[in-house]
Parts: C-alpha cells; structure tokens; sequence
C-alpha cells in the first residue's frame, strides 16, 4: 500500500532563508507528483507538477525535484518570505495520495 | 475564469440527517475529484468522476456515501444518516485533463471546501 511521508511535519525559520521540504513514497514508483499549499481554513493551491518526462520544475522562488528511482520528491524555498508560512503537500500516485504536511512558519 | 466553487462552505447536521455537498468546477473543465480530510489528518482520496461517469470510487465508504456529476449542474457529494465520524472538512478538485494510469496529468485546481460537523 502506498503512503507519503513529508518530513519534517512542522518548521520555523527566520525570513530570508532557503529551506527544503521533503516528500517519499514507500513505493518508488510515482511517475507524477504535485506539491500544493494550503493554507489555514482554506483550500488547495497547485504549485507544481512534475510529470513523468521530467525530473523537476520551477515557478519563482519555488523548484521542486522528483527522484523516480527512490521515490523522493523536494520542495526548494528560496528566499523565504513571511507570506509562505501554510502546510505544503505533497501528492502523487494514480490514486492522488496525499502526505500529512510540513507545517511551515517564516519568522518575520 | 472563476475558480472553483463549493457550498454550502458550512454546513451543520444532527445524526441522521442528510449532508449534500455541492462542487462546480472551473468552467471547461470536465474531470471532478472529491477528497475528505479529517481532523489533524491528510487529504483522503475519495471519487473521481467525469461527466455522467464515476471513474473512480475506490476512496469512497461503501455505504451512506454517493457522488454524482450530472450532464449539466454541479457534482454533487451526498452522505445520508451522517454519524459525527463524518466531520471533515470536504474538498472538491478539478482538472481539464483526467487521470491517467499513473497519475495526475494536469494541474487539480480546487475548491474552498465545505466543512461539514455533525452534531
């Protein structure tokens, strides 16, 4: 059975830094993965997509990496800002599994 | 291009009652996901469908729980005789390209949610 683990499940970092979020799947075999943010007493909203031709994909301050071999995806900040502070998802698989979140908090 | 819409956005009912869920998707696009998360939980998948089509119900719990998504009108998620296990909050998602066999082929675009307590 499929599961998603993101790691870490919370963090706090001062604004400015660079931080990286993590995202594995017990079953290596993930050809499409999708990183979303939700923020508090709201939705979903898409930040990336990787398909399965690719290995990563940028939007902004945002670059995101799938590993097919290990099953590893990472979501790269860079330059964090307070307004990134929400849970970070990650999904993948056919049937769309969803990791419990990093809870991210940027420290003005 | 409106995104998404769900409502009722709350939505309160005593045990027993019925809990109908409803999900426009953003306009032109054809596939519809439900998704369910509950308390201190991740998002649970539960129905895709298309058009007049349920594609998927795998995530779906055999009894009390059905989706439909109509030629014209939204989909609709319907819970009967809700127990208070049904408090979540309810996601809608949708996308202009389906699932494929591996996975998400398009960006999922979703909704505001409704969150349902059962009283």
């Amino acid at each position: 059975k499929q599961e998603v683990t993101q790691i870490p499940a919370a963090l706090s970092v001062p604004e400015g830094e660079n931080l990286v979020l993590n995202c594995s799947f017990t079953d290596s075999a993930i050809y499409n993965l999708q990183w979303f943010r939700q923020d508090p007493g709201k939705g979903l909203t898409s930040l990336l997509l990787i398909q399965s031709s690719q290995r990563e994909q940028t939007s902004g301050r945002l670059n995101a990496s799938l590993d097919k071999s290990s099953g590893r995806s990472t979501l790269y900040i860079a330059a964090s800002q307070p307004g990134d502070s929400a849970t970070y998802l990650c999904a993948g698989d056919d049937k769309i599994i969803f990791g419990k979140g990093t809870r991210l908090h940027i420290l003005p | 291009n409106a995104g998404v819409m769900q409502n009722p956005r709350h939505l309160v009912r005593r045990r027993g009652q019925e809990a109908r869920l409803r999900c426009s998707p953003m306009k032109g696009h054809s596939h519809v996901y439900w998704y369910r998360q509950l308390p201190e939980e991740g998002l649970k998948f539960m129905v895709y469908l298309q058009k007049e089509n349920i594609i998927d119900e795998s995530g779906m719990p055999k009894e009390r729980f059905s989706a439909e998504f109509p030629k014209e009108g939204p989909s609709i998620l319907r819970i009967q005789q809700v127990v208070r296990g049904d408090s979540a909050a309810y996601f809608c998602a949708s996308s202009l390209v389906g699932l494929g066999s591996r996975g998400p082929t398009d960006t999922q675009y979703f909704g505001p949610g409704t969150r349902l307590t059962v009283l």
